[in-house]
């Protein structure tokens, strides 16, 4: 069926290191790709999205990257700082849904000082 | 300005109990929607609601039915709690595309 997937459950970083953190997807006919962020004991925060018909786009300290040859989207994290520890969702819209997203399993992100 | 609310925070219920979870949003949105969060399994998504009047059934509407206020609110109710309900139940808002989607701060279930 389709879903969106994470390569890696988790992901332990230094301070100041950039992190990359992966996403595998099935549906080719997504209009959109997004980042979320969840911190512990919230909810789920929207980072970053991109369209379909791009590569790549950028944000503040974030960049995402999408390959759809081989249906992987990336986030990338410049200078990861504590604060950026939390579990990192990507999610998708698939083109028969409406409004309603797909989410990915999540990966933990762990940065230590 | 609270976003979206969500109450209670936490509850416990008994199998064969029944319950209602509350959304609430202040941001003037047309789309609200339930998810549920399961250790492992990311959010699924339960019911949504494009618009004040209409629902949908997500991934997994089983044991659950919605109801759309208004425009600010839209409950989730469990008619007869079952322990596979356990969650963590998150409730959403968004406008016109869905993608930015504003959650709530989340209500964790246990059901024994």
């Amino acid at each position: 069926g389709e879903s969106v997937g994470l390569h890696l459950p988790t992901l332990s970083v230094q301070e100041g290191d950039n992190s990359i953190i992966n996403c595998a997807y099935s549906n080719s006919a997504s209009d959109y790709f997004i980042w979320y962020k969840q911190e512990s004991g919230k909810g789920p925060q929207f980072i970053i999205d991109i369209r379909s018909n791009m590569d790549k786009r950028q944000g503040q300290r974030v960049t995402v990257l999408l390959n759809k040859t081989v249906k992987h989207l990336s986030l990338q994290i410049a200078a990861t700082q504590p604060g950026d520890s939390a579990v990192y969702f990507c999610a998708e819209t698939p083109h028969q849904a409406g409004t309603a997203l797909i989410f990915g399993k999540g990966t933990t992100l762990s940065v230590s000082s | 300005n609270a976003g979206v609310t969500q109450t209670p925070k936490f509850q416990v219920l008994k199998t064969g109990q029944s319950m209602t979870l509350q959304c609430a949003q202040d941001m003037n949105h047309n789309s609200m929607y339930w998810y549920r969060q399961d250790p492992g399994m990311g959010l699924r998504l339960i019911y949504y609601s494009a618009s004040e009047g209409t629902t949908d059934k997500g991934e997994v509407p089983n044991g659950y039915n919605v109801s759309r206020l208004n425009k600010r609110e839209f409950s989730l109710r469990l008619e007869s709690a079952a322990p596979s309900q356990t969650s963590v139940y998150f409730c959403a808002s968004s406008g016109e595309t869905g993608r930015e989607q504003y959650f709530g701060p989340g209500t964790r279930l246990t059901v024994t």
